[in-house]
């Protein structure tokens, strides 16, 4: 079976530090990776998505970036951190059929 | 475009309440839609989803059928529990512009059921 995971689970981090989020997903190979924001506990931004390796679509520009070094890592960074880039970041996996798959997500806190 | 609307929060029940959560869509294709469900403090979960017009999604007492003549995709369970308090999300996904599987997704419900 398939299973995504994601870490931290929690982080704080100061205003102008770097960051790195890392997703995995086994089981299944050649995914499509999202990346997806929650702010506010509710409505869903999605950041980016790959399609394969080394191949990013932005959806909203800002201050992050992503990058899918192989076939089921997909990493979400940021040189330096502003305070809105706080919020809940949920990484999912999806093949063909449009389900998508969704990891536990990292609560991220900038302070 | 594609869009999704769902009904304003919060929604507040008493148990054993019957539920009806709206939402409807905007598609230039023929979508499949997905109801995902979100606990406190965790991840987004599948709960069902309709593939073409006519079906019936089902999981977990909860059901919704898939509308084409009035693009609609409603939530409904006939008896809440305490523990279906969570956030609920409809979504689309249409294959006529799929670009990478994406979905567009609802603002996010909150429902909340008291004992």
């Amino acid at each position: 079976s398939q299973t995504i995971h994601q870490w931290p689970a929690t982080l704080v981090q100061p205003v102008g530090s770097p960051l790195s989020l890392e997703c995995t997903v086994e089981g299944t190979s050649n995914p499509n990776l999202y990346w997806y924001r929650q702010a506010a506990g509710r409505g869903l931004q999605l950041l980016f998505y790959s399609v394969g390796i080394g191949q990013i679509s932005s959806e909203v520009p800002q201050n992050l970036s992503a990058s899918r070094p192989q076939d089921r890592q997909f990493i979400l960074s940021s040189k330096k951190l502003l305070l809105s880039d706080s919020g809940f970041y949920l990484c999912a996996w999806s093949v063909m059929t449009g389900t998508q798959y969704f990891g536990p997500g990292t609560r991220l806190l900038v302070l | 475009g594609n869009s999704v609307t769902q009904m304003e929060g919060p929604v507040t029940l008493s148990e054993e309440a019957f539920l009806t959560i709206n939402c409807t869509y905007t598609a230039t294709g023929y979508p499949s839609l997905f109801w995902y469900v979100q606990y406190p403090g965790e991840g987004l979960q599948l709960l069902l989803k309709a593939t073409k017009a006519d079906d019936k999604g089902s999981n977990k007492g909860f059901e919704a059928t898939y509308r084409k003549e009035t693009t609609s995709f409603h939530l409904e369970k006939g008896s809440v529990q305490v523990s279906d308090s969570a956030v609920y999300f409809c979504a689309l996904s249409d294959p006529f512009y799929n670009q990478g599987g994406k979905l567009i997704f609802g603002q996010g419900t909150e429902l909340s059921v008291k004992p």
